[in-house]
């Protein structure tokens, strides 16, 4: 199983929004409604931030919003702020009954 | 609360097995799957299996297949990770998570695990 598709590092001004792609194929991300995005910063656990594409835990900011087309996931981020910066992972559920991650995009917010 | 508490950080040689617990708390253990993550210095996540308390049904990540073996103990809702013939590429932090609709919604702290002669 091959990891999920995503950009090494993306990066927005304060106040824009920005878009990180997940692309995986018609057995994972093309398959079920379930990806997953995480956030993490350095030194620290992930943070769930979406599950079945588009849905946000509580006390998740409604500037992370999610969607999805045939085998590719998106995360976008809008009002970025300085909070934002950190790095980012798409997770989906796999026919195999398990898991694949994406291999994780850097956000810079200069 | 919903709490993983990990246990601590470990040194192997290579060949060495590991064993990493997680102890939870503030949920129905056996209601949920978990699920092993690691991620290596620099690198990104990497899901290794998970399992399902209730049944000890597990699933594993075929690039760890007969090197990882899931196990929990439902009298001290406590998830095991056990990882054989240790290598220096599994020198990474080891984190165990719960299962929320095919999503980790909470997390361990990590542990870290390094592999050095």
């Amino acid at each position: 199983q091959s990891a999920l598709t995503q950009p090494a590092s993306v990066s927005g001004s304060p106040g824009q929004s920005i878009t990180i792609s997940c692309t995986g194929t018609s057995s994972d991300v093309g398959a079920y409604n379930y990806v997953s995005w995480y956030q993490q910063y350095p030194g620290k656990a992930p943070k769930l931030i979406l599950s079945y594409v588009s849905d946000r835990p509580s006390g998740v900011s409604n500037r992370f919003s999610g969607s999805k087309s045939g085998n590719t996931a998106s995360l976008t981020i809008s009002g970025l702020q300085a909070e934002d910066e950190a790095d980012y992972y798409c997770n989906s559920y796999v026919t195999s009954g398990t898991w694949v991650f994406g291999g994780g995009t850097r956000l810079t917010v200069l | 609360q919903v709490q993983l508490v990990q246990s601590g950080a470990e040194v192997k040689e290579p060949g060495a097995s590991v064993k990493v617990s997680c102890k939870t708390s503030g949920f129905t253990f056996t209601g949920y799957y978990l699920h092993w993550v690691r991620q290596a210095p620099g690198q990104g996540l990497e899901w290794l299996g998970r399992i399902d308390p209730k049944t000890g049904d597990t699933r594993y990540s075929q690039k760890f297949q007969g090197r990882v073996t899931i196990t929990t103990d439902t009298s001290i809702t406590t998830l095991y990770m056990e990882l054989g013939r240790l290598r220096s590429d599994d020198t990474a932090i080891y984190y165990c998570a719960r299962d929320a609709k095919m999503s980790a919604d909470f997390w361990g702290q990590g542990a870290l695990v390094t592999v050095s002669s």
